[in-house]
């Protein structure tokens, strides 16, 4: 079965500091694999999402960046964090057969002080 | 671009009672509609979808309903119970000629109250 992992769970970080959230799946080959920020308030926004090893494609012009180094692996960074990125951070991954039905790992909570 | 509206915001049920939220959509490259349940602090988890060529898809106490003409999906928690309380979102297939993404509605926060 397919397992998702994302890490680490919680991070507190200052304004200006860079950042890098790491997210891996098992069990699958590759995935579509997505990142979305939940801010407080519930709705879901699409970072980023990559369809392959180096091919990253931008929703939404920030101060984010995002890589995919392995086919399984898929890295959100920063240089230098602002107050606004804070949320909580989901990875998900999708088969390419079907109907892309995304499967979430357990998030990382992000707080910018 | 798609776009999907969900509804309500919120919704306060009593235990036993049905839980009904509502999502419509603009346009869809096809007929596949997923709802998600997530929990406080946790990542979203596929609850239930419904795919092509069917207008309802009933998985115990959670049913989809699928109105194609009117382009409105709904989501029916029979015998809510207190933990069903959660957020649950609708999503939709990009219309943009790529079915790599899903469009979600802003979520409804579920209360069932004992």
């Amino acid at each position: 079965s397919q397992t998702i992992h994302q890490w680490p769970a919680t991070l507190v970080q200052p304004v200006g500091s860079p950042l890098s959230l790491e997210c891996t799946v098992e069990g699958t080959s590759n995935p579509n694999l997505y990142w979305y920020r939940q801010a407080a308030g519930r709705g879901l926004q699409l970072l980023f999402y990559s369809v392959g090893i180096g091919q990253i494609s931008s929703e939404v012009p920030q101060n984010l960046s995002a890589s995919r180094p392995q086919d399984r692996q898929f890295i959100l960074s920063s240089k230098k964090l602002l107050l606004s990125d804070s949320g909580f951070y989901l990875c998900a991954w999708a088969g390419k057969r079907g109907y892309n039905e995304q499967f979430f790992g357990p998030g990382t909570r992000l707080t910018v002080l | 671009q798609q776009q999907v509206k969900q509804s309500p915001q919120s919704l306060i049920v009593q235990k036993g009672g049905i839980s009904i939220i509502n999502c419509a959509y603009e346009n869809t490259a096809f007929d596949y509609f997923p709802w998600y349940q997530q929990f406080p602090g946790k990542g979203p988890a596929l609850l239930i979808a419904i795919r092509p060529d069917v207008s309802e898809k009933k998985e115990g106490r959670f049913t989809i309903s699928f109105n194609k003409s009117a382009k409105q999906f709904s989501l029916h928690i029979m015998d809510s119970q207190p933990g069903d309380s959660a957020t649950y979102f609708c999503a939709a297939p990009n219309s943009g000629g790529s079915n790599y993404k899903l469009t979600f509605g802003k979520g409804t926060l579920l209360t069932v109250n004992p």
